[in-house]
C-alpha cells in the first residue's frame, strides 16, 4: 500500500506569488496534519482535520495561509502572497483516527519550498 | 505552557548506550510521541506513552513520568545509522494539537 505522497517535492517561486501544496493521505485515514519545519528547527503545527473538518486552524502563521480538505481525502495548503519568511518544508501527515488515541502519524516526503 | 525541551546535540560512540531527555510544561497532556528524522527525510514513528513506566522496542526504549512532566528515549547498542535526529512531541487532546520539540541532533562515532 502506499504512504503519504505530496506534491510537488520541491517548489521554487518568487515573493508575492501564491503556492498550492498537495497531500494524499494513506487510503482510508481520517486525520490528517499539516506541519511547517525551518532548517534545523523542530516541527510546527499548522492546521488538522478530522474528515473535511478542522477542528483547529489557530496555528496557521497568517490569514495568507488557509487549507482545505475535500472528500476526506486529498488536502491542499495554500499560501498567497509568498513572502520569504515562508521558506521552509511543508509536512503532511496522517493518522487512522486521531493522535491523542495513540495513533501514529504517518509523514509524507515533504514539499521544499523556497521563496526568492 | 506548551514548552516541549530537549537538548539540541549529543555524541555518542558506536556500540554505547545514549538517553536522550525531554521535559514538558504542558497543560491538556495526553501522551508523548519519539519520531527519529534522517536528514533530508520525513520522521518516521518511534514510540508513544500514555502510562507512566517504560516501554521497550527492541534496541529502542521509551520512558514517561506524567507528574514530573519528563520523559526519555533509550538506545542500546547505537548503530551508525541511528545518526539522526529525535523529536518528542507531546499530544494536547484538548486542542488535538501534536507539539514537537525542536529535536536532538544524535552523532554516533565509530
Amino acid at each position: 500500500g502506499a504512504g503519504v505522497s505530496q506534491s510537488p517535492s520541491n517548489k521554487v517561486t518568487e515573493k508575492g506569488k501564491d503556492v498550492e501544496l498537495r497531500c494524499d493521505p494513506i487510503s482510508g485515514h481520517t486525520a490528517l496534519y499539516w506541519y511547517r519545519q525551518s532548517l534545523g528547527q523542530g516541527l510546527e503545527f499548522l492546521i488538522y482535520f478530522q474528515g473535511n473538518s478542522a477542528p483547529d486552524k489557530s496555528g496557521l502563521p497568517s490569514d495568507r495561509f488557509s487549507a482545505e480538505r475535500t472528500g476526506g481525502s486529498v488536502s491542499t495548503l495554500t499560501i498567497q502572497r509568498t513572502q520569504q519568511e515562508d521558506s521552509a518544508v511543508y509536512l503532511c501527515a496522517s493518522s487512522l483516527a486521531q493522535a491523542g488515541e495513540g495513533e501514529t502519524q504517518y509523514f509524507g516526503p515533504g514539499t521544499r519550498l523556497l521563496v526568492l | 505552557g506548551q514548552n516541549i525541551d530537549q537538548p539540541t546535540e549529543m555524541t555518542a560512540t558506536e556500540g554505547a548506550i545514549v538517553q536522550i531527555n525531554c521535559t514538558y510544561q504542558t497543560s491538556g497532556f495526553n501522551g508523548l510521541f519519539w519520531y527519529q528524522q534522517h536528514a533530508g527525510e520525513a520522521p518516521t514513528f518511534l514510540s508513544y506513552n500514555v502510562l507512566d513506566g517504560l516501554e521497550e522496542k527492541g534496541r529502542f526504549s521509551s520512558f514517561l513520568s506524567r507528574s514530573k512532566g519528563y520523559s526519555y528515549l533509550l538506545l542500546k547498542e547505537l548503530q551508525m545509522k541511528d545518526s539522526a535526529s529525535y523529536l518528542c512531541a507531546a499530544w494536547m487532546y484538548s486542542s488535538y494539537k501534536l507539539i514537537f520539540g525542536s529535536g536532538t541532533r544524535l552523532l554516533v562515532r565509530p
